[in-house]
Order: C-alpha cells, then structure tokens, then sequence
C-alpha cells in the first residue's frame, strides 16, 4: 500500500536560505494540494493542482513561496529567502479529481527555521 | 471569527467511555464534511465523511450533521487509549475546489 510520502520528513534551515520539499502523491490520484500546519491549529490550505495545472493559490502563499508538478505526479514546494514564520508542518495531499472529499495526507515536512 | 469552530480541548477520558466532538461553522454553502485524526508528529488520517444532515456510522465512529444549526458532530463508542489523538473537522464547498477548511483540532486523551 502506498500512500502519500514526503521529502524530507524534517529540515532545519538558517534564516534566508531556500528549501525546497517533495511530495509523491497516490499514483492515481490527479489531485495534489499542499497545507500548512502551525502547532495546535489546522491544518491551512496553500495550493492545489489537477495533473500538472496549478489552479488555486491561497494569498497565504507569498511570492517567496513556488509550487510545481512537472509532469503531474510528484511535486515540489519552494520556500525562498526562509522567515522565522514559515516554520510549521507542510503537509500534501492527494485525491481523485471527482472524490475531493478523500483526500489522503502524507507525514508531513517539519520546517524549522533558525 | 473563523469559519470553522472547534474546542481545542484537552478532553480526557477513561477508556470505555462514550466520546463527542463537536465542531460548528459559519458558511451554509458547505457541502462536505469530514473528519481526521492525527496522531501526534504524523499527518491527518481521515476517518469519515458526509455529505447530508443525519448520522453516518462506521464501526466505532459516528457522524452526525445538523445542517439547520451549522453543528457537526463525531462519537467514539468504547473508546480505546489508541483513540487517543487530535481530531480534526474539516468541509468544503464542491464547486470551489479542493480546497478543505479545518478546525482547530480537539486534543483527545483516553486514560486505561
């Protein structure tokens, strides 16, 4: 059975650096969104993608923030010139495009930035 | 005020018990609502969802949407200490995208 997997499981970064995460959806799944967690809140919605077509941005993702999905499987999400505030859990997800009621997370990205 | 209302907890109980959650929201154009658990450090699992008003039942899960009073709902029969963990309600409009919108998450502690 696989599920949603993350890449890295934690990055502990300096403030200013770029980091960038990888998410490989459920290989059937068109559906791939990206959250953010901040401890003891929900989790927040970022982006989210059908196949390689990106088609919603929340405005809580900054300019600094940049979201891929190449070829409509995995994805990257990029955090240039990292702030203290963006530490959080990133979380993916993926569902099918008519089924958006499942959607499936993965473990997450713990970001730390010092 | 946020969209989706969730109390934060810590809710604990002794094993066996009968446990509620409860969220409430604002937007009637809510359609769909779910309901995660999420162990601490790892991502959501979701559990169950719905789609109308009334109760939907899975093994030792129970979910209930009262659409007229913008109330949702999850019971946990006899729970277990693995129950516990934070459960988070989310729901969202079908038209809208994907996008959920999620509580806060209710801290659940089941004591043996």
């Amino acid at each position: 059975d696989t599920g949603v997997s993350q890449d890295p499981r934690h990055k502990i970064t300096k403030r200013g650096q770029n980091v960038t995460f990888r998410c490989d959806p459920i290989s059937e799944h068109n559906r791939l969104y990206w959250y953010r967690q901040t401890l003891g809140q929900g989790p927040e919605f970022l982006t989210y993608f059908q196949n390689e077509a990106q088609l919603e941005k929340s405005r809580l993702l900054s300019d600094r923030f940049s979201a891929e999905r190449p070829k409509g499987s995995f994805s990257t999400l990029e955090i240039q010139r990292t702030e203290q505030g963006d530490s959080a859990m990133y979380l993916c997800a993926s569902s099918l495009a008519g089924a958006v009621y499942e959607q499936y997370f993965g473990p997450g990205t713990r970001l730390t930035v010092t | 005020q946020k969209e989706v209302e969730q109390d934060p907890g810590p809710l604990s109980v002794p094993e066996g018990a009968i446990v509620s959650l409860n969220c409430t929201y604002s937007n009637s154009a809510f359609q769909y609502f779910m309901w995660y658990r999420q162990y601490s450090r790892k991502g959501p699992e979701l559990l169950m969802y719905t789609y109308s008003s009334g109760n939907k039942e899975d093994g030792r899960f129970t979910a209930q949407v009262d659409k007229s009073s913008k109330y949702i709902s999850l019971f946990i029969r006899d729970s277990q200490p693995s129950d516990s963990a934070t459960y988070l309600c989310a729901m969202f409009i079908y038209n809208q995208g994907g996008k959920l919108i999620f509580g806060q998450g209710t801290e659940l502690s089941v004591k043996p």
